[in-house]
């Protein structure tokens, strides 16, 4: 069964300062992995997905992810943090058929001025 | 594009009064739809999926039920609310691998 773990629930950096968010995946297949932003009381909105083309993605908001295998982690960056980036992050892992995501429990980045 | 709607998008009611939440997608045609639930400090929970008209599929057994009276159309409902039935109620709908959501519908039973 697929599956996948954020590793801290808060992370809280200052603003100019690289921003990382950690998931690692368990998946008996490739997998297919996603990386959704929620702003307060929004709904989720997607930074990035990789689905086994390009191992480095890029996504909106300056962010960007690497598949790594060897490590079965699909970590979330971006090389300056802005205030406009405190919200949740989710990551998530494609599972089964009719494309449903299994969840990670997110980690909320909090960005001090 | 694509556009999806939910509504209503703040809903406050009694435990033991029914519950009808609508979802809408515009832009696609046949997409699969699903129901999530998010309770604070438990991430999200899928509740229902359906990949076509009158097809439900239910993950957790649970107080709610869903239906699928048209293509683009899924509702979420409810007989009898229960206190822990509180929550952001997000819908969700994919073509391929991808699911975009909606923006929400908070439910408060009290």
């Amino acid at each position: 069964a697929q599956s996948v773990t954020q590793l801290g629930s808060h992370v809280s950096v200052s603003e100019g300062a690289l921003v990382l968010l950690r998931c690692n995946y368990s998946s008996s297949v490739p997998p297919y992995l996603f990386w959704y932003v929620q702003y307060p009381n929004q709904g989720l909105q997607l930074l990035l997905k990789y689905t086994s083309a390009a191992t480095l993605v890029k996504g909106i908001n300056g962010f960007e992810a690497e598949f790594k295998k060897s490590e079965t982690s699909f970590h979330l960056t971006k090389p300056s943090a802005h205030m406009s980036d405190a919200a949740e992050y989710f990551c998530a892992v494609k599972r089964g058929s009719n494309y449903k995501l299994t969840f990670g429990k997110g980690t909320l980045l909090t960005v001090n001025p | 594009s694509q556009t999806i709607h939910q509504w209503p998008a703040t809903l406050v009611q009694p435990v033991g009064s029914p519950l009808s939440l609508e979802c809408t997608v515009e832009g696609t045609s046949n997409p699969n739809l699903y129901w999530y639930r998010q309770a604070a400090g438990r991430g999200l929970q899928l509740l229902f999926y359906s990949v076509g008209i009158g097809q439900i599929s239910s993950e957790v057994p649970q107080n709610l039920s869903a239906s699928r009276p048209q293509d683009r159309q899924f509702i979420l409902s409810s007989k009898k609310l229960l206190l822990s039935d509180s929550g952001f109620y997000l819908c969700a709908w994919s073509v391929r691998e991808t699911q975009y959501f909606g923006p929400g519908t908070r439910l408060l039973v009290l």
